[in-house]
């Protein structure tokens, strides 16, 4: 079974960073594209970050320049980077995975961020 | 301000059907990307539901499919079910923003 795990959401400080991780399982993690998806409560989706089999990178121009998506193989994981952070960046965070096609075929559970004063 | 159009909502007596519409452009739908469909329960992670021309990952019953036209797609629901209330989204690639979302249909059983 693929199973995705996400952790390190929580509460911080408007300009403030964070640096969320998904653990993945049940697939070769290094063929796979993997993304960032996030979701304000209440509201639709918007993708946030992807970064393909091959470390390649893509960012929506809400967030690009203030996160970073990065990979690490050997651990089945990887990571958001998110600096500069805005309330409007308040959501739930959810990772998710494609292989060889532009859908998220498996999904996290999601992590609440929550950027407050 | 989502790039792909949906209604907000779309109710239906259960056995009915109930069709979800999602609207794009030429730089996305129409352009001929791919349309994938998403099921979000409450309080649950989005699902695949429908991906490509209509197809349905394991486990999807095939009271689910999906359809596309120029620049639009739509999700038909038949013979709907209780546990089908849920909030239900299509999502496409775009030349200029990469991956998009519709803005998310809730379906509502009477």
């Amino acid at each position: 079974e693929v199973k995705l795990v996400e952790s390190g959401g929580g509460l911080v400080q408007p300009g403030g960073s964070l640096r969320l991780s998904c653990e993945a399982s049940g697939l070769t993690f290094s063929r796979y594209d993997m993304h960032w998806v996030r979701q304000v409560p209440g509201k639709g989706l918007e993708w946030v970050a992807v970064i393909g089999s091959a470390g390649d990178t893509h960012y929506p121009g809400s967030v690009k320049g203030r996160f970073s998506i990065s990979r690490d193989n050997g651990k089945n994981s990887f990571f958001l980077q998110m600096n500069s952070l805005r309330a409007e960046d308040t959501a739930v965070y959810y990772c998710a995975s494609s292989q060889n096609s532009l859908r998220f075929s498996i999904w996290g559970q999601g992590t609440m961020v929550t950027v407050s004063s | 301000q989502s790039v792909l159009t949906q209604p907000p909502s779309v109710s239906g007596a259960p056995g009915q059907r109930v069709t979800i519409s999602c609207t794009g452009s030429r730089s996305n739908i129409g352009i001929g990307y791919d349309v994938h469909w998403y099921q979000q329960l409450p309080g649950t992670a989005p699902k695949l539901l429908i991906f490509g021309s209509d197809s349905r990952p394991s486990g999807v019953p095939d009271r689910f499919s999906a359809s596309r036209s120029g620049t639009s797609a739509s999700l038909a629901i038949t013979g709907l079910q209780a546990d089908d209330e849920a909030i239900y989204y299509c999502q496409s690639y775009d030349n200029s923003l990469f991956y998009v979302f519709g803005s998310g249909t809730k379906v509502t059983v009477l």
